[in-house]
């Protein structure tokens, strides 16, 4: 069975462009999580849903990011403006009822 | 705010030898978790802890939970270049809580 597909797996882009990062989660499962990973702050939870809906976004950093989870095998995190601080690693996962995530291999994103 | 203190943060050693990386919150957590991470992929679930004082084992690996479920300890026993890659421990409440990693390099 296919894990969890994140793409692109890099992207590089200027200050001010709308970014977005894609995910499908496993099929069949009904929770999904999106993660951020830096190395000052480590991999820190943004959003998550359940059953396609948000249940927690208090991770979000700030208004320019935007989180959707339009069914359930498919999810977009959008950042727009982006800023430079928005380098980093950003995970999908997901899981079923709650139990084991399964990670996506990550996209590599850099704001010049 | 719950944070989860990993030490030490970078551990480079020798094939064969052993290590521990420590896990230490103030918070209680429900349950924790530990994961390895290797380069340019996600984090991959290792194990599982529930109860105070549980001790699971993983071939060289042995996890323990702390008796009053706020902190967690990871043993390798006779590291192997394999082994390199970031350990991550993780405590639930409401939502996952990730420790900052330690980097473990094991030299042949």
């Amino acid at each position: 069975d296919a894990g969890v597909i994140q793409s692109p797996r890099h992207e590089v882009t200027e200050m001010g462009q709308e970014v977005t990062l894609r995910c499908k989660p496993i099929s069949g499962h009904n929770s999904l999580f999106w993660y951020r990973q830096t190395m000052m702050r480590g991999l820190e939870l943004l959003i998550y849903f359940n059953n396609n809906v948000p249940i927690d976004d208090s991770g979000m950093p700030e208004d320019r990011f935007s989180a959707k989870m339009p069914n359930a095998s498919f999810s977009t995190l959008k950042i727009q403006p982006s800023e430079p601080r928005d380098s980093a690693v950003y995970f999908c996962a997901s899981s079923l009822w709650g139990q084991t995530q399964y990670f996506g291999p990550g996209t590599r994103l850099l704001v010049l | 705010t719950q944070l989860l203190e990993q030490s030490p943060q970078f551990l480079s050693i020798q094939e064969g030898e052993n290590l521990t990386v420590y896990c230490n919150s103030s918070s209680v957590f429900s349950s924790l978790q530990w994961y390895r991470q290797e380069p340019g992929e996600g984090p991959v679930l290792l194990v599982t802890v529930v109860t105070g004082g549980e001790v699971k084992k993983l071939k060289r690996l042995t996890f323990q939970f702390g008796d009053a479920r706020k902190d967690s300890s990871l043993h390798i026993t006779a590291a192997q270049p394999g082994d390199t890659g970031l350990y991550l421990c993780a405590g639930e409440s409401r939502r996952l809580i990730f420790g900052q990693g330690t980097e473990l390099s094991v030299k042949p």
